[in-house]
Formats: C-alpha cells, structure tokens, sequence
C-alpha cells in the first residue's frame, strides 16, 4: 500500500525566508510518480510538479526546487524568498503506475503555509 | 486552455435529499477521477473512470454512484445526504495513465 507523510502541518515564515516543505512517502512499486499540489485559500488544487521514480535529478522553477531522493524516499519542497502570495495548503502525493490507467493519486496530510509580511 | 469544468460550484442540500456533481474532462483526456475533501483534509480518491469504464474504486460510500458517458463527461451521484458528506468535491482528468492529473476548481456541497 502506499502512503505519503508530511511530518509539518503547519509552517509560519516571514516574507523574504527560505522555506522546506518535507515529504516522505513509501510504496512497494519500482516504478511511481510524485506530484506536488498548491491548494489556495480559494480552493482550487495547482498543479506544481511531477516526478517519475527513475528521474532523481532536482527541479528548479523560478523560486521552486525539489529535491527528489530515492535513497530516502523524500521528495521535498523548497521556496526561496517566499512571498505573501506562496500561503497555502501544499500538499504531496504519490501515484503507483500501474498497466492500465486510472491510477489514483495518494495525498499527504498537506502542510499549511503562512507567510507573513 | 481548458481545464476541467466541474459543475456546480456551490451545492446546499438537506439530509436525506440527493445531489448529482458533474464533470467535464479536458478535451481528448480519456480518464476522470473523484475525490472527496473533507475540512481540513487531504484529497480522498472515491473513484476513477478510463475509457467509460470503472478503473479503480477508493473510499466510496455504497450511496454514492458514478459513471463516465460517451463524451467522457463524468457524473457523481450521491443519495440519502448525511451531513458528514459535506466536503469539496474534485474532479481530475488525465490522458491515460499517471500523468499529471489536472483537476477541477470543486464543488463545495454543504448538507444541512
């Protein structure tokens, strides 16, 4: 079975800090896909970034970087200078591949931002 | 671009009462996905459709159906409303397998 943990439910930053969203996740499969999600105070799930099992090389997008390590099934996330706008709930999640689709994603409890100004 | 379109936003209904979540796929996406969010919580997958047919189920009440018809388009229907049922309910789609799954903006149901 799979299963993803974010140890942190809540972190509280001041604007401008460098801030690490942890997530540890455990299958059984070989073969997988992590994502991350950015849910606003409006709702809505964001799409950040998916990760296949094989792809260990970390991601840079703008003020985002993922630091994606098998060795200890973690796939953490890291905002540089964060900024009023990044408050929400970020949530890590897990889908095992599967022959056919349909494969559903498992979520991480979530971990909720505040940054402040 | 288009995203998913999941209608409608909001929902009130009464105990006991029946409510129907519609959901249409981005355009060409052959797979469309439930899940349930309750307060305060993580997405729960209720269940998945590929090709119109059931792929895989989650924590989906008995009470609870769905279906994809042939324009991919997806229905979550959902009868005898407790109160615990209310939640924000999403709608994901995707091409095949586990690609990025895009998901809808949720209907927030609310049973009174």
């Amino acid at each position: 079975a799979q299963k993803v943990t974010q140890a942190q439910t809540e972190i509280s930053v001041v604007e401008k800090e460098d801030v690490t969203l942890d997530c540890v996740y455990e299958t059984r499969d070989t073969t997988y896909y992590l994502f991350w999600y950015k849910q606003p105070p409006s709702g809505e799930l964001v799409f950040l970034i998916r990760r296949n099992s094989f792809d260990e090389q970390n991601e840079i997008s703008g003020r985002y970087s993922w630091n994606f390590q098998k060795s200890t099934s973690s796939f953490n996330f890291t905002i540089t200078a964060s900024q009023v706008v990044d408050s929400a709930v970020y949530f890590c999640a897990l889908s095992e591949a599967q022959d056919n689709a349909g494969n559903m994603l498992t979520f991480g409890g979530g971990t909720r931002l505040m940054v402040k100004p | 671009a288009a995203g998913v379109i999941q209608s409608p936003r909001h929902l009130i209904k009464e105990k006991r009462e029946t409510a129907t979540l519609k959901c249409y796929p981005i355009p060409r996406h052959d797979t469309v996905y439930w899940y349930q969010q309750g307060p305060g919580q993580d997405p729960q997958f209720l269940i998945s459709f590929y090709e119109k047919m059931q792929s895989d189920k989650g924590s989906i009440p008995d009470r609870f159906s769905a279906q994809q018809f042939s324009d991919y388009h997806s229905e979550l229907n959902m009868s005898s409303l407790e109160l615990g049922d209310s939640a924000l309910y999403f709608c994901a789609s995707s091409l095949g397998g586990p690609t990025e799954a895009f998901f809808g903006q949720g209907t927030r149901l609310t049973v009174v």
